[in-house]
């Protein structure tokens, strides 16, 4: 099946660094790509949609400034947290739809990026 | 009002028994897919089974099978003779697929812990 790669799968970090985490489709290409964040015990909450070649949308109370999204090929999207503070710090995890799929098709997702702001 | 509504934060079920887990949700979108994720501690998003709205039979995959009541609004998650490997966090998630357009980002349910007891 369909496989989507992220990386790093935990980041520690010092507060005021900015993070980069990759979300890849190994062997599909995705022109649609989705971020989400997790708390503990919580709900996946969508953060934003990134298309191919076009600006992300992100959802209400997102700050774009604060999550950079890139989706630079049909196979890569980047998160960039940027200046990331203690709050930040969360499960960070990212799906990517096969932009030959059907309106019943499953999202593949990545492993997962556990971010912690030191 | 919650899209997806899981009432169960957590359940036990002894091993080899069956379990149900569900999942009520609300849309006015005349066409729409149901989705249910496994996620285990590791964090990855697994895919189990997808129930859409315009299917004649309940959805079953292996062990997994959809109840999928249309005008109760309700898909729960059955999952036949328990192993200790479905102890899992468990997601329920839609996806509306006339207004919610065409980029087919899924609204995930709170989830439901399951623990498998020897």
């Amino acid at each position: 099946g369909a496989v989507v790669s992220q990386h790093p799968s935990r980041v520690i970090c010092k507060s005021g660094t900015s993070v980069k985490i990759e979300c890849r489709s190994l062997d599909f290409q995705a022109t649609t790509m989705f971020w989400y964040r997790q708390f503990p015990k919580k709900s996946l909450m969508l953060m934003a949609t990134s298309n191919e070649g076009s600006k992300a949308t992100y959802e209400q109370g997102v700050e774009k400034d604060k999550f950079l999204i890139n989706h630079a090929s049909l196979t890569l999207s980047t998160l960039t947290v940027t200046s990331a503070h203690p709050e930040d710090s969360s499960f960070y995890i990212c799906s990517a739809r096969d932009s030959l799929g059907t309106t019943n098709e499953k999202l593949f997702f990545g492993s997962g990026t556990q971010l912690s702001v030191l | 009002a919650q899209k997806i509504t899981q009432t169960q934060p957590g359940m036990f079920v002894q091993e080899k028994e069956a379990v149900t887990l569900d999942c009520t949700y609300d849309t006015s979108d005349p066409s729409y897919g149901l989705f249910w994720y496994k996620q285990p501690s590791s964090g990855e998003m697994i895919f189990l089974i997808y129930q859409g709205s315009y299917d004649q039979q309940n959805a079953t995959e292996g062990r997994y099978s959809l109840n999928f009541q249309k005008a109760r609004k309700s898909a729960n998650l059955v999952i036949s003779a328990s192993q200790l490997g479905d102890s899992a966090m468990y997601f329920c998630a839609m996806r509306e697929l006339y207004y919610g357009g065409s980029q087919g980002n899924l609204i995930f349910g709170k989830g439901t812990k399951l623990s498998v007891k020897p």
